[in-house]
């Protein structure tokens, strides 16, 4: 099994749905990231969090809310989606400082 | 707030023959790390190579290799021998220490046959 687990791999919704994106790792990471890439944008930080009960708005959270279930689940939410939040989400966990995330594998959303 | 500039959306190479791809970055801090990080079609993010901004000596994994210019903030990485599935994304990334990780926009890289 992969470290971090990301649900689905890919999802088409409506504009107004709920959607949820599921993330879970096996690393023992405290630290765990949600991000989402855009071509030409690279990859820019949604939310984070340090531990359960540490939960932290990145550079783009609007639209978006977290949460974190367990060390090891890190939910991301669409409350109402709208096309322009079609783009590739990562999840990724941390633990050393200095050293590079683990990643998920990603999942595809598209919302028409 | 620190910020990663990647100034080649594209780039292609031939098979066997090397390539520099660049990355500058902005900082204040004198303590960080730098990542390349490769993202083929499969879309798996995958790390190449690390720099911790307190060593001079630049980093090397096999046929990857950076060359760090701390004074310069710039941090590019050379594939020598390219091959076929080199063909990727690649991303340059800034941290420092247990802080979240600041990406460049990108550079494809195509490797011709």
């Amino acid at each position: 099994d992969a470290d971090v687990t990301q649900t689905p791999r890919n999802r088409i919704t409506k504009t107004g749905k709920r959607i949820m994106l599921e993330c879970s790792q096996t690393k023992g990471h405290d630290r765990m990231y949600w991000y989402r890439q855009d071509p030409g944008l690279g990859l820019r930080l949604i939310y984070y969090s340090f531990d359960v009960k540490d939960i932290n708005k990145g550079e783009i959270s609007d639209g978006y809310s977290v949460s974190r279930q367990a060390q090891a689940k890190f939910s991301l939410s669409l409350e109402s989606a709208i096309p322009n939040q079609t783009a590739l989400y990562f999840c990724a966990t941390s633990d050393s400082p200095g050293y590079g995330y683990t990643f998920g594998s990603g999942t595809r959303l598209t919302v028409v | 707030a620190q910020t990663v500039t990647q100034s080649q959306p594209e780039m292609s190479v031939q098979e066997a023959e090397t390539v520099t791809l660049s990355c500058t970055y902005d900082t204040s801090e004198s303590d960080y790390y730098l990542f390349w990080y490769k993202q083929p079609p499969s879309r798996q993010m995958i790390l190449v190579i690390r720099q911790e901004a307190y060593k001079q000596q630049n980093a090397t994994e096999n046929r990857f290799s950076v060359n760090f210019q701390k004074a310069a903030k710039s941090f590019s990485l050379k594939i020598s021998d390219s091959q076929l599935g080199d063909a990727a994304m690649y991303f340059c990334a800034y941290r420092r220490g247990n802080n979240d990780m600041r990406f460049g926009a990108g550079t494809r890289l195509t490797v011709k046959p």
